[in-house]
């Protein structure tokens, strides 16, 4: 049972270009998390999703960032018109339910440097 | 101070000794869990107690929950080199499937 999967591992985008990372969830999970960490700190929460419906985008910037979980496919988090303070590693977990106590299994990351 | 903090921020032992790494959080919780981070990599699920809970195990891990103190500790006996890390503990509110997560506690051991 493959684990997350998240692609590209690296990416680097000028500003204003537009950097899209995706996310593929381990076999039979239907819930998606994204979280975004800075050098030297801790991870912060963006934005939970299942297929096709965004639960929980309380931690996501309101503008120039979006995600997405379509029926097919992986998930993807999509950020507009990069600028420098984007710069971080961006995780992707997964669960199999939502219900309270389940383990959230995180991907190796994409770490996206904005020139 | 923010959700899920850990103490101390870093931490230099010798291989073979004991390291204990400190975890305070503010609301109440389902669940905390505990995560490894090596340099430039993802994280490692290591243990998950429940707020239920209050000593789990797991090889040389050891996990405590005090939720009156809405505290948790994880400790790693006798270290090993491969154990320098970042740890990160999370916790996920009640009603709420995000983790929020700590600064987290580098761990170097010292061969």
């Amino acid at each position: 049972n493959a684990g997350v999967m998240q692609n590209p591992r690296h990416l680097v985008r000028r500003r204003g270009q537009e950097a899209r990372l995706r996310c593929s969830p381990m076999k039979g999970h239907s819930h998606v998390y994204w979280y975004r960490q800075l050098p030297e700190e801790g991870l912060k929460f963006m934005v939970y999703l299942q297929k096709e419906n965004i639960i929980d985008e309380s931690g996501m910037p309101k503008e120039r960032f979006s995600a997405e979980f379509p029926k097919e496919g992986p998930s993807i988090l999509r950020i507009q018109q990069v600028v420098r303070g984007d710069s971080a590693a961006y995780f992707c977990a997964s669960s199999p339910s939502s219900g309270g106590g389940e383990t959230q299994y995180f991907g190796p990351g994409t770490r996206l440097l904005v020139l | 101070s923010q959700q899920g903090e850990e103490d101390p921020q870093a931490l230099s032992i010798q291989e073979g000794e004991n390291a204990t790494m400190n975890c305070s959080y503010k609301t109440s919780i389902n669940n905390l869990q505990w995560y490894r981070q090596n340099s430039g990599r993802g994280l490692v699920h290591l243990i998950l107690i429940r707020s239920n809970e209050r000593e789990k195990h797991s090889g040389r891990l050891r996990v405590t929950l005090d939720t009156s103190k809405k505290s948790s500790s994880l400790l790693i006996t006798a270290s090993r080199a491969a154990d320098t890390a970042s740890y990160f503990c999370a916790t996920d509110a009640r009603g709420a499937q995000k983790l929020v997560f700590g600064q987290g506690t580098r761990l170097t051991i010292n061969p």
